[in-house]
């Protein structure tokens, strides 16, 4: 079975720039989170996507969003980048509920100049 | 306010001998708990969890222990290996809720096992 897959996996943007991050979660998972991770921080959690509805977020502004498509596909969005957004950002994905065991993909690493 | 706490940044061992991680963690609702490894330019590999009905689990070199009075848990590598050398996070979640909806994880411990 593959693993969750990210895509790109690697970007560098400028500050004001927007992005958008693609995330395909393992075959048959439901769930998908989106983290980020900096030097020192650990993982920060984005938010959580099931069915296309968000059911949890995490403290961040509102430049960052998300969605989730009917085929559990699911994309985010830096709008108005800023120079402490660049992190690498990782999906994970679970059957039903995240709070059961996450798998990983490889992550989006994202450079902002 | 930091939910899950790994207090060393990073640890070293020689090769063959024990690892300890360390986690401590403030949310009494927690009752699942899990570790993960990530090597750099990969994401986090699932390692071993546990149930707060337990208060042990083993995995053939990995054993996890939980202390839920004292609101810990350890990750035990016993023989460590030069392979084992990775950033290990704690996270935990609380399951019975149903309504949080995430893993909360902790900064991570950079493990460095020398031949």
């Amino acid at each position: 079975k593959a693993g969750v897959t990210q895509t790109p996996r690697y970007l560098i943007k400028t500050r004001g720039q927007q992005v958008t991050l693609s995330c395909s979660p393992i075959s048959g998972h439901r769930s998908v989170s989106w983290y980020q991770q900096t030097p020192g921080q650990g993982l920060q959690f984005l938010f959580e996507y099931f069915s296309e509805t968000q059911r949890n977020k995490g403290n961040f502004p509102g430049r960052f969003s998300g969605r989730q498509f009917s085929n559990s596909r699911s994309e985010m969005n830096v709008s108005t980048l800023e120079l402490g957004d660049s992190a690498l950002y990782l999906c994970a994905s679970s059957l039903v509920n995240p709070q059961e065991t996450q798998y990983f993909g490889p992550g989006t690493r994202l450079l902002v100049l | 306010d930091q939910q899950v706490k790994q207090n060393s940044p990073s640890l070293s061992v020689q090769e063959g001998r024990i690892s300890i991680l360390n986690c401590d963690y403030t949310n009494s609702m927690f009752d699942y708990f899990l570790w993960y490894k990530k090597y750099p330019a990969e994401g986090p590999t699932f390692l071993i969890s546990i149930s707060s009905i337990k208060d042990k689990n083993e995995d053939g070199r990995f054993t996890v222990f939980l202390n839920k009075s004292a609101k810990h848990l350890s990750l035990h590598i016993v023989p460590s290996q030069p392979g084992d050398s990775a950033v290990y996070f704690c996270a935990a979640s609380d399951q019975e809720g149903g309504s949080n909806y995430k893993l909360t994880f902790g900064k991570g411990t950079l493990l460095t096992v020398n031949p």
